[in-house]
């Protein structure tokens, strides 16, 4: 089991560009989470599918963040026309079905924009 | 909403010395709590789970206990290697939240392990 995997790793993009990340969930998770952590945020909950339907964006930033689940095998963030303030690591993790599951986390993606 | 408290942002502690980490919490519903642990480079994994008040979770040589009454959760190790020098998160789940995922984390302790 390779576990979350995130690609890619490290992403810089410049002010106003879009960026995509992608999420593997391991198999046979039916949740997966998205997760922002900054050093002054700390871990902010943005947004939680369970079986590919999305059940809570609250954490969401309104514009310009979208995640989509297009199926059972990955989800993507992204971010249209990037701001300095969105640079942060980009966690995405996935349970068997809530979060009284543990959460298996991947490495993260790492944007910066610069 | 759901709410977690980390006591401590830094702890420095030599190998072999007694580790104590505490955080309170608040939620209106029946809490379940975690520690993760987040090591350089890495996400964070599950370190504990507890979701009885007053029973004990241990892994790995740590405990955790949480005490509904004082709504307090704390980690404990007897004796730290240098190898547990990591990020320790107290987080929150089962709350009002169960059915959403969102898990609420502390904003987590640097613990510092000096050989």
């Amino acid at each position: 089991n390779a576990g979350v995997i995130q690609t890619p790793r490290h992403k810089v993009t410049g002010k106003g560009q879009e960026a995509t990340l992608w999420c593997e969930p391991i198999s046979g998770h039916s949740a997966v989470f998205w997760y922002r952590q900054t050093i002054v945020q700390g871990l902010e909950f943005l947004t939680y599918f369970r079986n590919q339907a999305p059940i809570d964006d609250s954490g969401m930033p309104k514009e310009r963040f979208s995640a989509q689940m297009p199926n059972q095998s990955h989800s993507t963030l992204k971010i249209q026309s990037t701001q300095p303030q969105d640079s942060a690591v980009y966690l995405c993790a996935s349970s068997l079905v809530s979060s009284q599951n543990t959460l298996y986390f991947g490495a993260g993606t790492r944007l910066s924009v610069l | 909403g759901d709410s977690v408290t980390q006591m401590q942002g830094q702890v420095t502690l030599s190998e072999d010395d007694f580790l104590f980490i505490n955080c309170t919490y608040s939620t209106t519903w029946y809490p379940t709590l975690f520690w993760y642990v987040q090591y350089p480079g890495e996400g964070p994994q599950l370190l504990l789970k507890v979701t009885t008040a007053n029973n004990k979770g241990i892994s790995r040589g740590f405990e955790a206990t949480y005490d509904k009454g004082t709504t307090s959760f704390h980690l404990q190790k007897a004796s730290v290697q240098e190898s547990d020098s990591a990020v320790y998160y107290c987080v929150l789940g089962g709350g009002a939240d169960t059915n959403t995922g969102k898990l609420t984390f502390g904003d987590g302790t640097v613990l510092t392990v000096k050989p």
